[in-house]
């Protein structure tokens, strides 16, 4: 079936380093979500990327979908420690209305 | 503007009791989901519901049921619940298609 496998599963770093989680589809994806997650908390729509080696820009965050629309990047840039949290790339599952298959994570912790 | 609102957000069950977890929201939108996350698996669709009186399984549906009793309510019942079942369940609602999905508190259940 469907997969999105995204790596690393945990990344500890130190404020002010850079941080970097990759989403990887086994199809082609029509687009994609990301979604970030703070501790106890839900996830929360960060942004959408739909065209061909698009790339989008949220202050620190840099978003990026490949040119085979088959994976995606989220860069942040001297992490602060309000970016501790799980960061969550989501994709359409094919023929399937609004469905999204979550990837598994990337869970970022800030060391001050 | 509350947005998804989510009950109750705690939950300790016995084997085999039954309990309905409760979603309401408040932005007039046709899609609802029902996700339950478990540690490393990310966030997995139990079911779906694209509009009133419609609903559809989603990655993990066995041992669940659903009822979109209208537009605004989307609610997700254990029969018979197990101990695998114990989780975080997150209810989402969104606009039709690949849409951003809003997403409630979430329920922690836990059954012994």
């Amino acid at each position: 079936g469907q997969q999105v496998m995204q790596i690393p599963q945990y990344q500890h770093v130190q404020e002010g380093e850079d941080f970097t989680t990759y989403c990887n589809s086994s199809t082609t994806l029509s687009n994609i979500q990301w979604y970030k997650q703070r501790p106890g908390g839900h996830p929360v729509f960060l942004i959408q990327l739909v065209k061909s080696g698009e790339v989008k820009k949220q202050k620190r965050l840099t978003f990026q979908f490949g040119e085979a629309k088959k994976n995606s990047s989220l860069h942040i840039t001297a992490t602060q420690t309000t970016d501790v949290g799980t960061y969550f790339c989501a994709a359409p599952i094919y023929n399937q209305g609004g469905k999204l298959i979550f990837g598994q994570g990337t869970e970022l912790s800030v060391k001050p | 503007n509350a947005g998804v609102t989510q009950t109750p957000k705690f939950q300790v069950l016995k084997t085999g009791q039954s309990m309905t977890l409760q979603c309401a929201q408040d932005m007039n939108h046709n899609s609802m989901y029902w996700y339950r996350q478990d540690p490393g698996m990310g966030l997995r669709l139990i079911y779906y519901s694209a509009s009133e009186g419609t609903t559809d399984k989603g990655e993990v549906p066995n041992g669940y049921n659903v009822s979109r009793l209208n537009k605004r309510e989307f609610s997700l019942r254990l029969e018979s619940a197990a101990p695998s079942q114990t989780s975080v369940y997150f209810c989402a609602s969104s606009d039709p298609g690949f849409q951003p999905q809003h997403f409630g508190d979430g329920t922690r259940l836990s059954i012994l």
